[in-house]
């Protein structure tokens, strides 16, 4: 699992509620990340975070949002303003601290939310 | 405006035999590629990656190769295997930012 888990697996929402996602990993990384991907599409940047505390907009970070108040973990909300929330949602850890330059990101299981 | 550019969407090929996936980007700034393999409801999983001082980088049956002149590189799986039926993404990264910029994806399929 790359040293991230994700839950649950499948997770289901009527429209119009917020509903949170859970991401922990267990390698005391810093970097952290949620992309979303939908069908005949690659992975989309939501948000990013390098340290507790911080983090930043992705690509497509509106109807989102999320918070990093401990290391290992970074939940994300998709929260009623996300227009198309459907979609299979990843999350991320950055390489190990002290690598080279090396951006290689392993994920999670990931997580597919299905609003009704 | 997709900055990585995987334009074959699937690519079937015989088990044993040669699997090549291509990747064109159009950024100069990148400078660092990556290829993940996904099966469908899981996360993708890290294969290989290439910097941009190198133009091969082999390990086992895979093999990517960048050609910077043209912006484009390509995974090279040698021999194929049934198992490695999946979809594989590019991505790539730029020097001093965080994000990795997907491609669509390519879906592979090996047949026995």
């Amino acid at each position: 699992d790359g040293g991230i888990t994700q839950s649950p697996k499948y997770l289901f929402r009527k429209e119009g509620q917020n509903v949170t996602l859970s991401c922990e990993q267990n390698l005391n990384h810093d970097a952290m990340y949620w992309y979303r991907q939908d069908p005949g599409q690659g992975l989309r940047l939501i948000y990013y975070s390098q340290i507790v505390n911080d983090f930043q907009k992705g690509d497509i970070a509106e109807g989102y949002s999320v918070s990093r108040e401990k290391k290992e973990s970074f939940p994300l909300t998709v929260t009623s303003a996300q227009k198309n929330p459907t979609a299979f949602y990843l999350c991320a850890r950055g390489p190990p601290g002290g690598d080279s330059r090396t951006d290689t990101q392993y994920f999670g299981p990931g997580t597919r939310l299905t609003v009704l | 405006d997709q900055q990585v550019k995987q334009n074959s969407p699937s690519l079937s090929v015989q088990e044993g035999r040669i699997s090549i996936l291509n990747c064109d980007y159009t950024n100069s700034m990148f400078d660092y590629f990556l290829w993940y393999k996904k099966y469908p409801a899981e996360g993708p999983t890290f294969l290989i990656s290439i910097s941009s001082i190198k133009d091969k980088n082999e390990d086992g049956r895979f093999t990517v190769f960048l050609n910077k002149s043209a912006k484009h590189l390509s995974l090279h799986i040698v021999p194929s295997q049934p198992g490695d039926s999946a979809v594989y993404f590019c991505a790539a990264s730029a020097r001093g930012k965080t994000a990795l910029i997907f491609g669509k994806g390519t879906t592979l399929s090996v047949s026995s």
